[in-house]
């Protein structure tokens, strides 16, 4: 079967860096989504990683590693408006996204 | 600015009642898509559809159906509701064939059946 594991929940503190890792098994490979999803809203789009290597984009940054099966998405400089959920998601050999159960990131003060 | 609209926010549905919803986009986007989101479930795939009138199942289409009738708008129905189809409903439009390009998600609709 096809599966994408997060961690469920995480907790970091405002100003600090905080990485969220997504490991997959799919039936092949044709590149992976990030989104953030704030509570009672729609996902928004994140970053796109088909290739190996880290993209950066301002404080968010999405590494892939495609021979481990695993993803990352490093946030650094946390803020408040930082707390939602981070669903992963991978497209795959039959160009079907597969998508994580998310990550809750919490961030304190 | 780029816009997927689904016509309702909130919804209460009495058991076995017919429901519709429905899905906008604005962004003459060839792929639509409905989603349920529980919680530790992450996003379900209900129906998906690449064309006008060509739909195609995903992981749980059991208990709904969808129309395509235009290429902007993409109902979901629920012929008739049960209490294990409350969730929050969210639907998708995307460009591309190869799903390589974001998603775009309507504002999504929650719907409890009583």
């Amino acid at each position: 079967g096809q599966n994408i594991d997060q961690p469920t929940e995480m907790t970091a503190t405002e100003g600090a860096i905080v990485q969220i890792n997504c490991t997959y098994q799919t039936s092949g490979f044709n590149g992976l989504f990030w989104y953030q999803q704030h509570a009672g809203e729609a996902p928004t789009f994140l970053s796109y990683n088909v290739l190996d290597g880290l993209e950066e984009k301002g404080r968010f940054s999405s590494f892939l590693s495609r021979s481990k099966g695993y993803s990352y998405l490093l946030l650094k400089e946390l803020q408040m408006k930082d707390s939602a959920s981070y669903l992963c998601a991978v497209i795959d050999s039959n160009y079907q996204l597969i998508w994580g159960a998310g990550t809750k990131l919490i961030i304190k003060p | 600015d780029v816009k997927v609209t689904q016509s309702s926010r909130y919804l209460v549905k009495r058991t076995g009642e017919k429901v519709f919803l429905e899905c906008v986009q604005d962004m003459d986007h060839e792929n639509m898509f409905w989603y349920r989101q529980d919680p530790g479930l992450g996003l379900r795939l209900i129906y998906f559809s690449y064309d006008v009138k060509m739909k195609e199942k995903g992981d749980i289409p059991e208990g709904y159906s969808v129309s395509r009738e235009k290429k902007e708008r993409f109902s979901l129905i629920l012929e008739s509701a049960s209490t294990n189809q409350t969730s929050m409903y969210l639907c998708a439009s995307s460009h591309s064939v190869e799903m390589n390009t974001e998603a775009f998600f309507g504002q999504g609709t929650r719907l409890t059946v009583v």
